[in-house]
């Protein structure tokens, strides 16, 4: 398997644009992470689901976020519309449900809002 | 989760062993000891997990104080590879695992 991959690798937008971030998590997989990573805040989880159903969207900062998993292959992150502030790296995770394992990361999208 | 204190910077010496600590006192019977790592510009990479026992892979050994206070990740043979940042985080796994609290991590640097 290749991985959890990520899509796009950068992305630079200006404020006020919409902004989808993708992850295609590892087969078999019955749980996806979205988390953020900024110099001030380090990495903080935004939402997770299991067997494609949202299960806790607390870390979700503000409505302009929004997170969907259609299918077990495929989850979106989007934020509309887009701030500076929003600028970090946003990694997507999944782990199977075998109790006690790891969680396997991508390797990041890198968004700059200018 | 209970909360984790790790040191904020440690240097090593390529080929000798790393040592990181963790301090998790407030840590609950069911909750498990996970550490990963981040190296520069990637995802966060599991390492070692465990709950009481001492636990050894082919990247590291976990060892785990009797009263599970604390607990030190050891990096036997350190390259500058392992440069990198390390979370220690505690999490009452299950199914969940992935659901995990960052802290701000121990910045590992090797040196030649």
């Amino acid at each position: 398997d290749a991985g959890v991959i990520q899509s796009p690798r950068h992305e630079v937008t200006e404020m006020g644009q919409e902004v989808t971030l993708r992850c295609k998590p590892i087969s078999g997989h019955d749980y996806l992470f979205w988390y953020r990573q900024t110099m001030m805040r380090g990495l903080e989880l935004l939402i997770y689901f299991n067997n494609n159903v949202p299960i806790d969207d607390s870390g979700m900062p503000e409505d302009r976020f929004s997170a969907k998993m259609p299918n077990a292959s495929f989850s979106t992150l989007k934020i509309q519309p887009s701030e500076p502030r929003d600028s970090a790296v946003y990694f997507c995770a999944s782990s199977p449900s075998t109790v006690n394992t790891e969680a396997f990361f991508g390797q990041g999208t890198r968004l700059t809002v200018v | 989760d209970a909360k984790t204190t790790q040191p904020t910077s440690m240097d090593c010496a390529e080929g000798r062993a790393a040592n990181l600590p963790c301090n998790h006192s407030t840590i609950s019977g069911n909750e498990y000891v996970y550490w990963y790592r981040q190296i520069h510009s990637q995802g966060p990479q599991y390492i070692i997990h465990g709950l009481k026992n001492n636990e050894t892979n082919e990247m590291a050994s976990l060892i785990i104080t009797e009263d599970r206070k604390s607990s030190t990740l050891i990096l036997p043979h350190a390259t500058l590879r392992d440069t990198a940042v390390y979370y220690c985080i505690v999490t009452a796994g299950g199914t969940s695992y992935g659901k995990l609290t960052f802290g701000q991590g121990t910045i590992l640097t090797v040196h030649p």
